[in-house]
C-alpha cells in the first residue's frame, strides 16, 4: 500500500507571498491532518480535516487554512507569508488513532 | 495544560545498551499517548503507543511504561542499535481526538557502533 505523499518536497518562497501545499493519504484513510515542524517550536498541529469537513484547528493565525476533497486529498495554504513560516509541513492520514506521517514538505521563505 | 514534557533533549548510548527517554503531562484528560521515530529527511513513524488502563507495554526491543499518577511515561529501547540513531518524540492526544498530537520537543539518540 502506497504511504501518504505531499508535493511539492521542496519549496522556495519569498515574503508576502502566498503558497499551497499538497497531501495524498493513504488510501481508504478519511483523515488529514497537518503539521508545523520548526527546530524552535517542535512539531504542532495545525488542522484536521475528515470527510472534507475541518474538525479540529490548532493555535495557528488565519493565514494558514486548508481544504480537503471528496477524494480525501487535502492542501494547505498559506497566505501573505512570512520569514518566520519557514519549515517542514508534515501531512498524516488515518483511518483510527494511528497516524501515518508523509515526508513533508520544506518551505523556506526569503 | 496543554504541553508534554520531554528529556533529555540528546542521548548517547553505546551498542547493546538501553536507552530511556521520558515525558511528563500536565492534562489529564490526554488518554492516548504515542512514541514516533524520526530519520533526517523522513516524516516521524509510529513505533509504539499506549492508554492509560495499562501501566506497560512492549512491542519487540521497544517498551513504554506509564505512570498515571505521576502523569509521565517512558521510552525504553533495549539492546539499542546504531540504526535506532534518530530523533524520538513522544506525544499525547485528547480523548475522541487523538488525531490532534500535542508532541514533546523530541530527542536525539545516538548510538555508538
Amino acid at each position: 500500500k502506497a504511504g501518504v505523499t505531499q508535493t511539492p518536497r521542496y519549496l522556495i518562497k519569498t515574503r508576502g507571498q502566498q503558497v499551497t501545499l499538497s497531501c495524498s493519504p493513504i488510501s481508504g484513510h478519511r483523515s488529514v491532518s497537518w503539521y508545523q515542524q520548526t527546530p524552535g517550536q517542535g512539531l504542532q498541529f495545525l488542522f484536521e480535516y475528515f470527510s472534507e469537513t475541518q474538525r479540529n484547528k490548532g493555535n495557528f493565525p488565519g493565514r494558514f487554512s486548508g481544504r480537503q476533497f471528496s477524494n480525501s486529498r487535502s492542501e494547505m495554504n498559506v497566505s501573505t507569508l512570512e520569514l518566520g513560516d519557514s519549515a517542514l509541513y508534515l501531512c498524516a492520514s488515518s483511518r483510527a488513532d494511528t497516524q501515518y506521517f508523509g515526508p513533508g514538505t520544506r518551505l523556506t521563505v526569503l | 495544560q496543554q504541553q508534554v514534557k520531554q528529556s533529555p533533549q540528546s542521548l548517547i548510548v553505546q551498542k547493546g545498551g538501553i536507552s530511556i527517554i521520558n515525558c511528563a503531562y500536565e492534562n489529564t484528560a490526554f488518554d492516548y499517548f504515542p512514541w514516533y521515530q524520526q530519520f533526517p529527511g523522513k516524516g516521524p513513524a509510529l513505533l509504539i503507543a499506549i492508554r492509560p488502563d495499562v501501566s506497560e507495554k512492549k512491542e519487540g526491543r521497544f517498551t513504554i511504561s506509564f505512570n498515571k499518577s505521576a502523569k509521565q511515561f517512558s521510552l525504553h529501547i533495549m539492546d539499542s542499535q546504531p540504526g535506532d540513531s534518530a530523533t524520538y518524540f513522544c506525544a499525547a492526544s485528547l480523548s475522541g481526538s487523538a488525531r490532534q498530537l500535542t508532541f514533546g520537543s523530541g530527542t536525539q539518540l545516538t548510538v555508538l557502533p
